[in-house]
């Protein structure tokens, strides 16, 4: 698996195995994350959002997990699909009013059947 | 239903000519952002509105503007389109600047010959 804080520009994976993508991020002051997924020649599309305030998240077959003290953040997708194969980037945001959306680098998932 | 549109999906103009790409949302969200993706890159911020308050980044060439008329359009007007501007440009929308999510466009991809 991967180490904490190391992003990988790829992921492959078998159909049906669990996923896991992380994201270091950079601020300190940044306390809202968002994980996009982009297919090819689209716009981002919102997964799952999580608040500082909390360390996971459940979606449907998606987790976000936060670990502030290193600035981690990961996203896991089970059994995933041939359909889930795409650009994942994460993203940071702060409670600072007019501060922008902070996109970190996106990892390409590759699914094979 | 489609909430951010942007039109066109596909633009082709001549090097130094002038070109419009129009976004429209049925959020009546408060913030409206242009975004330029490269291939392999994340989407990098080049202003967003606040209502009527056009917030420019710092690296945003001048050759890039953009207009709001009303809540629900937005426009970027490159006024003379150089090869190294061929990318995706996305449109987003959010309710609030902080801790919320950004809602992407399609995008429309810029060809300049």
């Amino acid at each position: 698996g991967e180490s904490v804080g190391l992003h990988l520009p790829t992921l492959s994976v078998q159909e049906g195995d669990n996923s896991i993508i992380n994201c270091a991020y950079s601020n300190s002051a940044s306390d809202y994350f968002i994980w996009y997924k982009q297919e090819s020649g689209k716009g981002p599309q919102f997964i799952i959002d999580i608040r500082s305030n909390m360390d996971k998240r459940q979606g449907q077959r998606v987790t976000v997990l936060l670990n502030k003290t290193v600035k981690h953040l990961s996203l896991q997708i089970a059994a995933t699909q041939p359909g889930d194969s795409a650009v994942y980037f994460c993203a940071e945001n702060t409670r600072i009013a007019g501060t922008a959306l902070i996109f970190g680098k996106g990892t390409t998932l590759s699914v094979s059947s | 239903d489609a909430m951010v549109i942007q039109n066109p999906r596909y633009q082709v103009t001549q090097f130094g000519k002038p070109v419009t790409l129009s976004c429209s949302q049925t959020l009546n969200h408060n913030v409206m952002y242009w975004y330029q993706q490269k291939s392999s890159q994340a989407p990098k911020l080049l202003f967003h509105y606040y209502d009527k308050d056009f917030n420019n980044e710092a690296d945003t060439p001048d050759n890039f503007q953009s207009r709001r008329p009303n809540t629900s359009f937005c426009f970027l007007d490159i006024r003379s389109p150089g090869l190294g501007d061929a990318a995706m440009y996305l449109c987003a929308t959010s309710r609030d600047t902080s801790q919320n999510t950004q809602y992407f466009g399609p995008g429309t991809r810029l060809t300049v010959l």
